[in-house]
């Protein structure tokens, strides 16, 4: 069975004060691994999408990074309005696991001015 | 690009009713997935559909619940007896897959389920 955790579950951060959040997976083949943003009361936000180990992508003041076991989202210097849920989830290959994303229970920054 | 549309968006029914949501993709996308999400977790998969064809269904959906995209465009999602546990966002989501790799799911708001 698939398996997402995300960590810490929760991250206060002064302004400009840069962050690294966790996602550690287990997965039957990896198709690829997501990362969204969600803000209160509404939907997830697609960010990233990262298929093998090594790869990065990156967004304004975000990065994310994959290895074979984990992926970081890393933040450089937040600002408030990157307060947000970060959820982590993974697509797994193979004939059972159809086209759906398991994800962790994300985590919740703060970023305080 | 309008998004994906879910109505409503917040829903108060008494334990025992049923109830139905429905569900706008993106007009361009061929897969539309359901999604449930409890506060302080992650969304849950419930089923998804490409075109008009259920494709897979979680554990979790009950017999209670059913989904439908006729013709492979709007799509409903109908709750049976609901029951407080049933208490939920949920979520709907929709992507387009050209070749071997899925384009990402593009969420909906959702709907606020709340049974009393």
């Amino acid at each position: 069975e698939d398996q997402v955790t995300q960590s810490p579950e929760a991250l206060r951060l002064q302004e400009g004060e840069s962050s690294s959040l966790n996602c550690s997976y287990t997965v039957s083949g990896l198709r690829g691994l997501f990362w969204y943003r969600q803000d209160p009361g509404k939907g997830p936000e697609f960010l990233f999408t990262l298929y093998s180990a090594g790869e990065e992508k990156e967004k304004e003041r975000l990065k994310a990074t994959l290895t074979k076991k984990e992926s970081f989202l890393h933040i450089t210097a937040p600002k408030p309005e990157d307060s947000a849920t970060y959820l982590c989830a993974v697509q797994a290959g193979g004939e059972t696991s159809g086209s759906r994303l398991t994800f962790g229970e994300g985590t919740q920054l703060t970023v305080n001015p | 690009d309008t998004g994906v549309s879910q109505d409503p968006r917040h829903k108060i029914t008494k334990r025992g009713q049923n109830v139905t949501f429905r569900c706008d993709p993106i007009s361009e996308h061929n897969r539309l997935y359901w999604y449930r999400q409890t506060l302080g977790q992650g969304p849950e998969f419930l089923t998804y559909f490409q075109n008009e064809a259920q494709l897979e269904k979680s554990r979790l959906l009950s017999d209670r619940f059913s989904a439908e995209r006729p013709k492979g465009s709007f799509s409903t999602l109908e709750i049976q007896r609901t029951e407080q546990g049933d208490s939920a966002m949920y979520l709907c989501a929709s992507s387009y897959r050209p070749g071997r790799y899925n384009s990402p799911l593009h969420f909906g708001n959702g709907t606020r389920l709340t049974v009393t």
